[in-house]
């Protein structure tokens, strides 16, 4: 069963970093492109971030490209979000999501998320 | 960017009934849609993939449809477990990969 666990949300000041990570069970992790996908309480869902399978290409939305990183470690079969200069609009639950397959984008598991708060 | 436009915004429906919600998209992303469904403090579901394929899974009164530009999501015979919000997601143009905005589906 895949199961996907993300942790390290915290209240963080504006300006502040923060490094979320992801643990991955159930699948080969190494198979597979992720992503991480954001949503302010009450509000829709906003994609945040791709890694592929081997960590060799990234993407970003506009509002955190220059901002957040992801990467991978596929030996220990977790990803990250180093997440620096962060703002109020960043605050939001974050969930780690796992694609369905090979070059399709679409969002078969996703984590319960960890809450980002960005206040002072 | 592709722009992701549901409608409606939210829906009041009885259990039995009928329900769709529709997905336009700012251009056209072939086939390469998907709907979520998500509870109230819980993450998204995935429902429907590549426009009409059903996850696995997912009962059949869950359906799709659609191409181009304009997708639809049919519920058929509504069931208490189904009250919740839909999404739609684009996967053919990225970055990004556009949600539309949701649709709640609430008890009348």
């Amino acid at each position: 069963e895949v199961h996907l666990v993300e942790s390290g949300g915290v209240v963080v000041q504006p300006g502040g970093s923060l490094r979320l990570s992801c643990a991955a069970s159930g699948f080969t992790f190494d198979d597979y492109a992720m992503h991480w996908v954001r949503q302010v309480p009450g509000k829709g869902l906003e994609w945040v971030s791709l890694i592929a399978w081997d960590g060799g290409r990234t993407y970003y939305a506009d509002s955190v490209k220059g901002r957040f990183t992801v990467s991978r470690d596929n030996n220990k079969n977790t990803l990250y979000l180093q997440m620096n200069s962060l703002r109020d609009d960043d605050t939001a639950l974050y969930y780690c999501v796992k694609d369905k397959n090979a070059g399709n984008y679409y969002f078969d598991y996703w984590g319960q998320g960890t809450l980002v708060t960005v206040s002072s | 960017d592709i722009q992701m436009t549901q409608s409606p915004s939210s829906v009041s429906a009885s259990v039995g009934d009928r329900v769709t919600i529709t997905c336009r998209a700012s251009q056209d992303i072939s086939r390469w849609l998907a709907w979520y469904q998500q509870k109230p403090g819980k993450a998204p579901q995935l429902l429907i993939y590549a426009a009409s394929s059903l996850q696995s899974g997912v009962p059949s009164r869950f359906s799709g449809s659609g191409s181009g530009t304009e997708f639809t999501l049919t519920i058929t015979s509504l069931q208490p477990e189904d009250f919740a919000t839909y999404y739609c997601q684009q996967a053919n143009n990225f970055p990004p990969f556009a949600f539309g905005g949701g649709t709640k589906v609430e008890i009348k």
